[in-house]
Order: structure tokens, then sequence, then C-alpha cells
């Protein structure tokens, strides 16, 4: 079956222009996560939806920085007036549901290129 | 939120076993124990995880010690596509981040 889907594969844009970024999760899958990878770090945790409760928005990085998830399924990642600082790979990661026990299914990510 | 501490790096031959540590000094009882790892240019994958007792996938060990402080994720026989970058992550009701904190993680070399 499908995996997790990332696109764009790779985004170059302006500073100071918008970008979205999309992330189709295996379907059926209620949990979903946006994370954020600079060269060389470790992930920085963005956003988190679990079905309809609020998702958990503690890691965004500033208002510029926002996601919504349509109907439980796909989700975008939205930035507005792109910074330089922003330049990263974007991961988005999926599971079947809120359990503890339950592994994590990891796109490809999205290169971000802030020129 | 629970923390864990891996070393940075460490390297190992191939076709050799692979330990790699893991200390959670910090985890309550509820917290299940997960490694990831991620390849080059790739995102994270899963690899094993448990909550008491040791686990056995196709992919990996998991040793949990007794009193669940520490873990050790083993790799059998160490090829080279092993090499990456694996993370240990507590998991617990609650947490917040989603109930998934990577840290900085374990770079793996494998040597020829």
């Amino acid at each position: 079956g499908a995996g997790v889907s990332q696109s764009p594969s790779n985004k170059v844009t302006e500073k100071g222009k918008d970008v979205e970024l999309r992330c189709d999760p295996i379907s059926g899958h209620t949990a979903l996560y946006w994370y954020r990878q600079s060269l060389g770090q470790g992930l920085e945790f963005l956003i988190y939806f679990q079905g309809n409760s609020a998702p958990d928005k503690s890691g965004l990085p500033s208002d510029r920085f926002s996601a919504e998830r349509t109907g439980g399924s796909v989700s975008t990642l939205t930035i507005q007036r792109t910074q330089q600082e922003d330049s990263a790979v974007y991961l988005c990661a999926s599971s079947p549901g809120g359990g503890m026990g339950e592994k994590l299914f990891f796109g490809s990510g999205t290169q971000l290129s802030v020129l | 939120d629970a923390k864990t501490t891996q070393p940075n790096s460490m390297e190992s031959n191939e076709e050799e076993p692979v330990h790699l540590p893991c200390n959670h000094s910090t985890i309550s009882g509820t917290d299940y124990i997960h490694w990831y790892r991620q390849l080059p240019s790739q995102g994270p994958e899963y690899v094993i995880h448990g909550l008491t007792s040791n686990v056995n996938n196709r992919m990996a060990s998991l040793a949990i010690a007794e009193d669940r402080k520490s873990s050790t994720l083993i790799l059998h026989r160490a090829t080279l596509r092993d090499a990456a970058v694996y993370y240990c992550i507590l998991r617990s009701y609650g947490g917040s981040q989603g109930n998934l904190i990577f840290g900085k993680g374990t770079k793996l070399s494998v040597k020829p």
C-alpha cells in the first residue's frame, strides 16, 4: 500500500514569499505529525494532529507558520513571508491512532530552500 | 517529559554485532521505548519498540534493563546499509509534542 506522501519533494522560493507544503498520510491514520530538520541537525517538532482533537501547535516557531488538516486526512503546512532560516527538510509522519505502542510512518520530506 | 541519553557516535565493522545504548533514568511505568533510524537523505524509519520485555524483530533486538532505566538496541550483523542516525525515544500518554520527542541520536558508522 501507499506510504506517507509529501509534495513537492523540493521547493525553492524567494525570501518573503509564501509556501505551502502538502502531506498525504496513510489512509485511515488519525495521527499526523510535522517536523523540520535543518542540515546536520535532529528533528524539531512543529505540530501534531490527533483525530478531531485540537492540534498541538506548541512547536510552531512563529506566527508565520500554520497548518491545517482537512477532513482528517490531508495536511498542509503554510509558511508565510519565508526567511532564509526557514530552509530545511520538512517531514510529515502518520500513525494509526494515538497509541503509545504504535509506530510512525514518515514521508521522504520536502526540501525547502529560501534564497 | 522523560529524556534519553545516547552517545553521539559509534563505529562498527561490517558483519559484526552492534550494541547501541540508551539511558532513560527518569522513565515512568507507562513509557514505551521506541527506536527509529534515519538513513542519509531519508525520513526516519521505525526499528523496534518495547515496554518491559525484550523484543525481537527482523531488523533488530531490543534489550530492556530490569529497572527499565536503560535499553540497548542490538543489530546482530551490521551491514553498510545500517549506517544511520539511531534515535531512542520514550513515549507516554499525556506527554507534549505528540508524545514523541527526538533527541540527537547516535550516528553509527559501519566500516567494510
